[in-house]
């Protein structure tokens, strides 16, 4: 399966400034996924990111709060804006498991970025 | 998009065998039922997936019943590294996958 590099793997962050959560991937895929997981909750979805146009945002998350980036098929960042303590969470990055032939095999999450906003 | 609904939580001890049973009424007919695995501080881990009947694998088996509006993962003699939340999600082939609330599984000594 695609193996997925997530950076930073945590930060402390002042309030009121931004942080950007990179995502790499080993292998091209073509939709990248952004989640939120509160302390001791499940995952939300964030949005979806697609190379070569905007990223979908879910309900309750907008781009200027978290706009998201998709330079290439291997690539994506999330950027964490205006922050406040209500911001601290995991962030994870996701992608589709390559296919092996027609069947379809779920999803590979990244390992992560820990926030926490001070 | 199919909603999934799980026990919040299972206690279970060493040796055991643990089965969790997931309930997904509106399944599509693309729909796979997928189950994930999360340890604190990881991302979730694929564990088994599967359309129909039962599959197993090295790690566990799914059990799921001809209507497919449930399934069953059941681990095999569990150990305390099997403490972890144990989502189940029914999605399809690029979808986007949505959460819910998965099961936090305690293995005791």
């Amino acid at each position: 399966s695609a193996v997925i590099s997530q950076k930073p793997s945590r930060d402390i962050c002042q309030r009121g400034t931004s942080l950007t959560i990179q995502c790499q991937v080993d292998s091209q895929v073509t939709m990248m996924f952004w989640y939120r997981q509160q302390p001791g909750q499940s995952l939300t979805l964030i949005a979806t990111a697609n190379q070569g146009s905007e990223a979908t945002y879910e309900s309750g998350f907008v781009i200027d709060k978290f706009p998201i980036s998709r330079p290439n098929l291997t690539f994506s960042t999330l950027t964490v804006s205006n922050m406040s303590p209500e911001d601290s969470s995991i962030y994870l990055c996701s992608v589709e498991r390559p296919d092996d032939g027609q069947l379809y095999y779920g999803y590979t999450f990244g390992s992560g970025t820990r926030l926490t906003v001070v | 998009l199919a909603k999934t609904t799980q026990p919040i939580s299972m206690d279970s001890y060493e040796g055991q065998e643990v089965n969790i049973t997931c309930s997904h009424n509106n399944i599509a007919t693309n729909d796979y039922i997928t189950w994930y695995q999360q340890f604190p501080s990881q991302g979730p881990r694929f564990i088994i997936q599967g359309y129909k009947t039962k599959v197993t694998n090295e790690v566990a088996s799914l059990f799921i019943p001809a209507d497919r509006k449930s399934s069953t993962l059941s681990l095999p003699r569990v150990s305390l590294s099997d403490t972890a939340v144990y989502y189940c999600l029914v999605d399809s082939s690029a979808s986007k996958i949505i959460f819910g609330s998965g099961t936090r599984l305690s293995i005791r000594p």
